[in-house]
């Protein structure tokens, strides 16, 4: 299975504060992607990263990729309250495999 | 406004019952992709299509059927529902093109009493 796995499980901040997550994978990828769930609804596509890329930046979004690891990371800098939600990243050709996320709380 | 529409939204179905849940895009898509949520979980892939024409089980296939009916819509079918059926439903579309991301509809929350 190429499913990412995220960690923190939850994370609690501070709005105006950074919020880093981390995501691990097991098998080789074409590219990492990040994905927000606010509650009860589907998921959004935030950013992309393909593998011959290290980082890429996108608002406030700045997604980097460790292949030699298999891990990525996602920072998300100035969080507002706004950004409470869950984060999950996915990876795979195709058949897209979700980790169970990282619960993110930006207290105002 | 163009995305992924799913119906219903919310069903209620007593144990042994069938039924199918729908979803259609209209951005052209290629690939289709249907995922269960359970509480507290990522989503798992329960079956996808690639293209049309196309259908290939994913990862928690059991119970369930689809059909690509044609390139904009992609059905899921519980023939005999069960408890453990209960769960968020989410389709999804995906462009051909080297990394496109995935757009999803809003979710159909299904019990299974």
């Amino acid at each position: 299975s190429q499913q990412g796995e995220e960690d923190p499980q939850a994370l609690s901040i501070q709005e105006g504060e950074n919020a880093t997550m981390n995501c691990s994978y097991k098998t080789s990828i074409n590219n990492l992607q990040w994905y927000r769930q606010n509650s009860g609804r589907g998921l959004v596509h935030l950013i992309l990263i393909r593998s011959n890329e290290r980082e890429k930046h996108s608002g406030r979004l700045r997604v980097t990729l460790d292949t030699s690891k298999k891990s990525s990371s996602l920072l998300i800098t100035a969080s507002r309250a706004a950004d409470t939600a869950s984060y999950f990243c996915a990876t795979g050709p195709n058949d897209m495999r979700f980790g169970a996320g990282t619960r993110l709380t930006v207290k105002p | 406004n163009a995305g992924v529409t799913q119906t219903p939204k919310f069903q209620v179905l007593k144990t042994g019952q069938s039924m199918t849940l729908q979803c259609a895009q209209d951005m052209n898509h290629n690939s289709m992709y249907w995922y269960r949520q359970d509480p507290g979980m990522g989503l798992r892939l329960i079956y996808y299509s690639a293209s049309e024409g196309t259908t290939d089980k994913g990862e928690v296939p059991n119970g369930y059927n689809v059909s690509r009916l044609n390139k904009r819509e992609f059905s899921l079918r519980l023939e005999s529902a069960a408890p453990s059926q209960t769960s968020v439903y989410f389709c999804a579309s995906r462009a051909m093109r080297t990394g496109a991301g995935y757009t999803f509809g809003s979710g159909t929350r299904l019990t299974v009493v």
